[in-house]
């Protein structure tokens, strides 16, 4: 198995549950990152690890909680989301952060929060 | 404020040729990449550029001009499969992405 894989696809969740998705890269990569895609907007960066530490948050409501326990491995921790949370998560993974090499992305968990 | 601009959605026919047009105002400047998306699926990395001029890979090609802040993606003998989201990211001084919404790319017989 090669590339970043994503699980769930697709995940449908209340205001109230707790969900998790998951993000495992096989590329040797240093550096994971969590996005937010929403319809016909940008891109948005939520968190980065670089060796496993956490690099960056781009203010992301507390609500999102990532883990990442090893360099291939990483969690969004989901919970009390709000609707306008619907989007798809995207997880990618680069060789590292800080250089210009490119992203490697899974194909995302599809979220409905209902 | 950084800020990428591309077009919305474009229409093409196959067997045609495209040119899907970015700008970028950016804090710095460290490269270029476009990415193709298809429904459902994750971008895939198509080009980087970071230094001025064409780089022509089979049927896609990336130009850039860091003077104009310009950028496009040039797709030839268009096929159906090429029907899909372009993305724009321009890497800023601090290896920062910035990202343009996408262009939706949709292909007719």
């Amino acid at each position: 198995e090669t590339g970043v894989t994503q699980t769930p696809r697709h995940l449908v969740m209340g205001m109230t549950n707790k969900k998790s998705l998951k993000c495992e890269q096989h590329l040797g990569h240093n550096a994971m990152y969590w996005y937010k895609q929403s319809a016909k907007k940008p891109l948005e960066l939520m968190f980065v690890y670089n060796f496993k530490e956490q690099t960056e948050n781009n203010s992301v409501p507390s609500r999102f909680s990532p883990e990442c326990p090893n360099s291939s491995h990483l969690f969004l921790h989901l919970h009390t989301l709000q609707p306008e949370d619907s989007a798809l998560y995207l997880c990618a993974s680069s060789r590292n952060r800080g250089d210009n090499s490119p992203l490697h992305f899974g194909n995302g968990t599809r979220l409905t929060v209902t | 404020g950084q800020n990428i601009d591309q077009p919305t959605e474009m229409t093409a026919t196959e067997g045609a040729i495209v040119q899907i047009n970015c700008t970028y105002q950016t804090s710095g400047f460290n490269g270029l990449f476009w990415y193709q998306q298809h429904a459902g699926e994750a971008p895939t990395f198509l080009s980087y550029n970071v230094l001025d001029g064409l780089e022509e890979k089979g049927r896609f090609s990336s130009f850039l001009s860091r003077s104009k802040g310009y950028s496009y993606l040039l797709l030839k003998e268009l096929q159906m499969k090429d029907s899909a989201s372009y993305l724009c990211a321009c890497m800023d001084s601090n290896y920062q992405l910035i990202w343009g919404a996408g262009t939706k790319l949709i292909i007719k017989p």
